[in-house]
């Protein structure tokens, strides 16, 4: 069981720009959830997609969106890049929102 | 709104000597409390996840207890391998996010 496999592992993207974040779940898992964490904080809810829909969303701005597609891999979109938006983005699997085992994460950086 | 507060922020022990973690919780219905291990730049590693006040889960050296505002994880004995970021999060019955606390930087001297 591959678990839950995040791309790419780093990313250093120019403040203004789009970036685009990858994740496969864990086998046999529906859901997908998406964290950012700060260096030095607790992961923060940005959103969760089951059935290709976004079931439930954080407090973050329309800049971040994503998708899920029918095999339950998932993408994680963010427009305009802001020097803040640098942090660790974790993506997490679960089966019907339970017990959730994330990724090893993408650590982005904005310049 | 949940709220989840860790500590200690840091904790030092030497190792061999036991000590316990806290995470004081507050949530609107709980569905279910989630005890994860992170390596520096790494993601988190799932623990426990304790659904019910009184219930107790061990795993090797860790061992984590629930109450109705907070919970636990007794570490004994540990070894310098323990050393770690402790994260606690709860999830609400009305839906499956996690809402995290800050964690705890564990520290095992050899």
């Amino acid at each position: 069981d591959a678990g839950v496999t995040q791309s790419p592992t780093h990313l250093i993207k120019t403040r203004g720009q789009q970036v685009t974040l990858r994740c496969s779940p864990k086998s046999g898992h529906d859901t997908v959830s998406w964290y950012q964490q700060a260096l030095g904080q607790g992961p923060q809810f940005i959103f969760q997609y089951y059935e290709e829909e976004e079931r439930q969303r954080g407090n973050f701005p329309d800049r971040f969106s994503g998708h899920q597609f029918p095999n339950y891999s998932s993408e994680l979109n963010v427009n305009a890049l802001l020097l803040g938006d640098s942090a660790l983005y974790l993506c997490a699997s679960s089966l019907y929102g339970l017990e959730a085992f994330f990724g090893q994460g993408t650590r982005l950086t904005v310049v | 709104e949940d709220q989840v507060t860790q500590s200690p922020e840091a904790l030092r022990l030497q190792e061999g000597e036991s000590s316990s973690l806290n995470c004081s919780y507050t949530v609107s219905g709980l569905r279910g409390l989630f005890w994860y291990r992170q390596d520096p730049g790494k993601g988190p590693e799932f623990l426990f996840t304790l659904y019910s006040a009184g219930e107790e889960k061990e795993k090797e050296r860790l061992k984590a207890t629930l109450t109705k505002k907070e919970s636990f994880l007794h570490i004994t004995a540990p070894k310098p391998e323990d050393s770690a970021t402790y994260l606690c999060a709860v999830q609400e019955t009305s839906g499956s996010r996690l809402t995290f606390g800050e964690g705890t930087q564990l520290t095992v001297n050899p």
